[in-house]
């Protein structure tokens, strides 16, 4: 398997544009994270999904964040409008379970995203 | 706000030296505390999965231990070589959910 898989590896863009990520989880993984790395808060939970269902948005920081999983092989992140404090490194990861004693999330690439 | 916390943020071995450093977690509600290495440009790799009290595990020269009931968790390193430079999480599993530190940012120099 390829692994997660993600795009675009780095987005740059200018403040009010809209910005979508994607995501393609390991064939076979019920369960899909959004993931934002900042210097300030390291790495925190955006959402994650369940057979394309979204269990846990809490960690969506605010409206202008939306995440959808038309089927089990593709999600996206979308961001509208952009704002500079959202440049971050967005990851995407996918398991087997919900982190139980064998359920490792695995990590795509990240998506550097830099909103100028 | 991080309910985990990693010390040193940072540290610095000679090749060859072992070393070691920690990961703090609630001791309440514990499920499961995970351990990855995350090098610069690369995603966070799985090292290990821990469940339960006393727990050892090993893979090459790094081991891990953990500790419920006072929530910490130990990683070390045996003969430090210049490819473990990395960054290392611990992240704590609560109610299904993960929740990261901050890391400890290893810097091997030969």
């Amino acid at each position: 398997d390829a692994g997660v898989i993600q795009s675009p590896r780095h987005e740059v863009t200018e403040m009010g544009q809209e910005v979508t990520l994607r995501c393609k989880p390991i064939s076979g993984h019920d369960y899909l994270f959004w993931y934002r790395q900042t210097m300030m808060r390291g790495l925190e939970l955006l959402i994650y999904f369940n057979n394309n269902v979204p269990i846990d948005d809490s960690g969506m920081p605010e409206d202008r964040f939306s995440a959808k999983m038309p089927n089990a092989s593709f999600s996206t992140l979308k961001i509208q409008p952009s704002e500079p404090r959202d440049s971050a490194v967005y990851f995407c990861a996918s398991s087997t379970g919900l982190a139980g004693d064998t359920d490792t999330q695995y990590f795509g690439p990240g998506t550097r995203l830099t909103v100028l | 706000i991080l309910n985990v916390e990693q010390s040193p943020q940072s540290l610095h071995v000679q090749e060859g030296d072992s070393t070691n450093f920690t990961c703090s977690f609630p001791s309440s509600n514990f499920y499961a505390l995970h351990w990855y290495r995350w090098e610069t440009a690369k995603s966070p790799e799985a090292l290990f999965v821990m469940t339960l009290n006393g727990d050892e595990k090993k893979k090459g020269r790094i081991s891990a231990t953990l500790n419920t009931k006072e929530g910490y968790s130990y990683l070390y390193i045996k003969g430090s070589q210049p490819e473990d430079s990395a960054t290392y999480l611990c992240a704590f599993n609560s109610w299904g959910k993960l929740q990261f530190g901050a890391g400890t940012q290893v810097v091997v120099t030969p």
